[in-house]
């Protein structure tokens, strides 16, 4: 099973620049996420989905956008990549996001590494 | 607004036992996590208890709830140079399609 894939795994960036980090599922899970990892903060949470077509913001959700056409696929897009927006980025999925069905464990991706310059 | 605590270091020698301590905030919680990550990896669920429970026991791992303190911690039994890695506290709120995680706790075993 593949589980949660990202792509890239490595990106450098020009501060303007604008770039999509890819994230697909093959668990037919509702839910899915974007995280950023920065040292000492833990995971911010960007944008998340509860389906296709439905989408909301995190904590942190400036500066990036989501679209969810497909249970399947939830792209990030950095608009106007900045200095602030260097990170490690996670794409996480679960079947609903609430608990109803159980803990419902976030499945994570192996990560995108982001450096603008 | 929801807010999960958890100190940043802990260093152990092999064969000790670990705890690991969070705090957390929002009392709506249904469940909360410990998450583990290894170096250049994504996180894996380690594991989780309910909010209506207060200890579960999964083989080396028990996991302690204080509901009236918001207080979780993980126990590690016996642990090995492999336990070296970040645990990320972490709880789902209630109705809010959110998982708030923790700084982390990066966990050194010295052999």
């Amino acid at each position: 099973n593949a589980g949660v894939t990202q792509t890239p795994k490595f990106q450098v960036l020009k501060t303007g620049q604008s770039m999509t980090l890819q994230c697909a599922q093959d668990m037919n899970h509702e839910y899915m996420s974007w995280y950023r990892q920065d040292p000492g903060m833990g995971l911010r949470l960007i944008h998340y989905s509860v389906g296709a077509g439905i989408t909301d913001q995190g904590e942190v959700p400036n500066g990036y956008n989501v679209s969810r056409s497909t249970t399947e696929d939830f792209p990030l897009r950095l608009l106007s990549a900045a200095p602030s927006q260097t990170s490690v980025y996670f794409c996480a999925s679960s079947y609903s996001g609430t608990g109803r069905m159980g803990n419902e464990k976030l499945f994570f991706g192996s990560g995108t590494q982001l450096s603008v310059l | 607004g929801e807010d999960v605590e958890q100190s940043l270091f802990l260093s152990v020698r092999e064969g000790d036992s670990s705890v690991i301590n969070c705090t957390y905030t929002d009392s709506s919680s249904t469940y909360l996590y410990w998450y583990k990550q290894e170096p250049g990896a994504g996180l894996q669920l380690l594991t989780y208890i309910f909010s209506n429970m207060d200890m579960k026991q999964d083989q080396r791992l028990t996991v302690l709830l204080n509901k009236k303190d918001k207080h979780l911690s993980l126990r590690i039994a016996d642990t090995q140079t492999g336990d070296s890695a970040i645990y990320f506290c972490a709880e789902l709120v209630a109705g809010g399609f959110k998982t708030i995680f923790g700084a982390g706790t990066r966990l050194f075993v010295k052999a």
